[in-house]
């Protein structure tokens, strides 16, 4: 089975940063790799699918990029919304897997 | 409007059984992959269960196969998930998502969940 790891878990940001989250995959998934944002009771939201393609109605300050093991997702300028927690998972096969997620907390 | 709404969960004893709905509407449901999801509390997403648009494909994640079984109703729109044998482990929120897909120049096409359910509560305990 593939294992996604996310780096950092937690993360302090300020409005207006720009920020990155960082999701490894165990072997090469190329690019099949989705993230997806969940606010508190919420269920989960989609992104980024394909590594790089944004969902439509998700705001252009988000991007992804990477392929092979290595990706990342980028918050351009971070707004009151964003603080969540973000999720990457691979779909290149199954069992499809999830990365730990990456809190995003008010600094 | 595209929704998903999840029912059928509850408070069930060790070694129990449930079985999870799942009503689509605002899609032609039956050209869609459709996956279950589920979230411990306070803890991340793990994937538990796909299955094709006609209901001839399933796939399980090691630690309920065996004892979940997911089907389909396209006739009715429908999504569900018989989970037996009951463990404290599965005790989670259980979200059902529609699994669009993408075919680009690759041989495999793209596949990501972008409609979710707002979940059921499953709960395993004596």
């Amino acid at each position: 089975d593939i294992q996604m790891t996310q780096s950092p878990t937690s993360l302090s940001a300020s409005v207006g940063d720009r920020v990155t989250i960082t999701c490894r995959a165990s072997q090469s998934i190329s690019s099949y790799l989705n993230w997806y944002q969940q606010k508190p009771g919420k269920a989960p939201k989609l992104l980024i699918f394909a590594a790089s393609s944004l969902q439509s109605g998700v705001p252009s300050r988000f991007s992804g990029s990477g392929s092979g093991t290595d990706f990342t997702i980028t918050i351009s300028s971070l707004q009151p919304e964003d603080f969540a927690t973000y999720f990457c998972q691979q779909s290149y096969i199954m069992p499809y897997s999830f990365g730990q997620g990456t809190k995003l907390e008010i600094k | 409007e595209v929704q998903l709404v999840e029912s059928g969960g509850g408070l069930v004893q060790p070694g129990g059984s449930l079985r999870l709905s799942c009503a689509a509407s605002g899609f032609i449901f039956s050209r869609y992959w459709m996956s279950w999801v589920r979230q411990a509390p306070g803890k991340g997403l793990e994937w538990v269960a796909n299955i094709k648009e006609d209901g001839s494909e399933k796939y399980y994640v090691d630690s309920v196969t065996g004892r979940f079984t997911i089907s389909r109703d396209n006739a009715k729109n429908s999504l569900c998930l018989q989970v037996n044998s009951l463990r404290a482990e599965d005790t989670a929120l259980y979200y059902c998502a529609r699994v669009s897909r993408r075919t680009a120049a690759a041989a495999q096409p793209d596949y990501y969940m972008d409609v979710w359910g707002k979940g059921t509560t499953v709960t395993v305990s004596s």
